[in-house]
C-alpha cells in the first residue's frame, strides 16, 4: 500500500529565504506526482505535476524535483513571500490508475 | 475560466438526514474524483469514475454513500443516513489527458463542508 510522508508538518521562515519542502513515498511504482497549494478554508490548487519519466518540472519561483529510485520529491520555493503562506501537499498517482495518495502536507508560514 | 464547481459549499443537516452534494467537472474532462478531508485523516479518495463509469468506490462506506454520474457535466455524492462522523469537506476533482507526455493532472473544486449534529 503506497504511503506519502511529508516532513516537516510545519514550517515558519522569514521573507525572502529560499526553502525545501520534501515528500516522500513507499512504492517507486508511480504514474506521477503531483504538488497542491491549499489555503485555509479553500480548495486545492495544482502547482506542478511532473510524470515517472520526468526528473524536474519548474513554474515561476517554485521547483519540483523527482527521485523514483529513493522514494522522494522536494519542492523548492525561491525568494519566498508572504503570500506563500499556505499549505502544500504532495500526491502521489498510483500506476495503472490516475488516483492520487495524498500526504498529511506542511503548513507554511512567511513571516514579514 | 474552466473550473470544477460544487454545491453547496456549506452543508448543515442533522444526523439521520439524507444528504446530496454535486460537482460539475471541467468539460472534457474524462476523469471524476471524490475525496475527504478530515482533520484527522488528511485527503482521502472515495470514489472515482472514468468516462461516466464507475473504477473504484473501494473508499468509500458502501451501505451508506453512493456516487453516481448521471451524465458528463454533472457527479453526484450522496450520504443516507448522515452521522455525525461524515463532517468533513468533501471534493470533487476532475482530470483529464492533457498530452500523452504529460498525462493527467487532477483540478480541484472549492469542496462542500459538511457539518452533521
Amino acid at each position: 500500500k503506497q504511503e506519502v510522508t511529508q516532513i516537516p508538518a510545519a514550517l515558519s521562515v522569514p521573507e525572502g529565504e529560499n526553502l525545501v519542502l520534501n515528500c516522500s513515498f513507499t512504492d517507486s511504482a508511480i504514474y506521477n506526482l503531483q504538488w497542491f497549494r491549499q489555503d485555509p478554508g479553500k480548495g486545492l490548487t495544482s502547482l506542478l505535476l511532473i510524470q515517472s519519466s520526468q526528473r524536474e518540472q519548474t513554474s515561476g519561483r517554485l521547483n519540483a524535483s523527482l527521485d523514483k529510485s529513493s522514494g522522494r520529491s522536494t519542492l523548492y520555493i525561491a525568494a519566498s513571500q508572504p503570500g506563500d503562506s499556505a499549505t502544500y501537499l504532495c500526491a502521489v498517482g498510483v500506476q495503472g490508475a490516475q488516483k492520487l495518495v495524498f500526504g498529511q502536507g506542511t503548513r507554511l508560514t512567511i513571516n514579514p | 475560466d474552466a473550473r470544477v464547481t460544487q454545491t453547496p459549499r456549506h452543508k448543515v443537516t442533522e444526523m439521520g438526514q439524507e444528504v446530496t452534494m454535486r460537482c460539475q467537472p471541467i468539460l472534457g474532462h474524462n476523469t471524476v474524483f471524490w475525496y475527504r478531508q478530515t482533520m484527522m485523516q488528511g485527503l482521502e479518495l472515495l470514489a472515482y469514475f472514468r468516462n461516466r463509469a464507475p473504477l473504484d468506490d473501494s473508499g468509500m462506506p458502501k451501505d451508506r454513500f453512493s456516487a453516481e454520474m448521471p451524465d458528463a457535466t454533472l457527479a453526484t455524492l450522496k450520504i443516507q443516513p448522515s452521522e455525525p462522523r461524515d463532517s468533513a469537506v468533501y471534493f470533487c476533482a476532475s482530470g483529464g489527458l492533457r498530452s500523452l507526455i504529460i498525462g493527467n493532472e487532477q483540478f480541484f473544486g472549492p469542496g462542500t463542508r459538511l457539518t452533521v449534529l
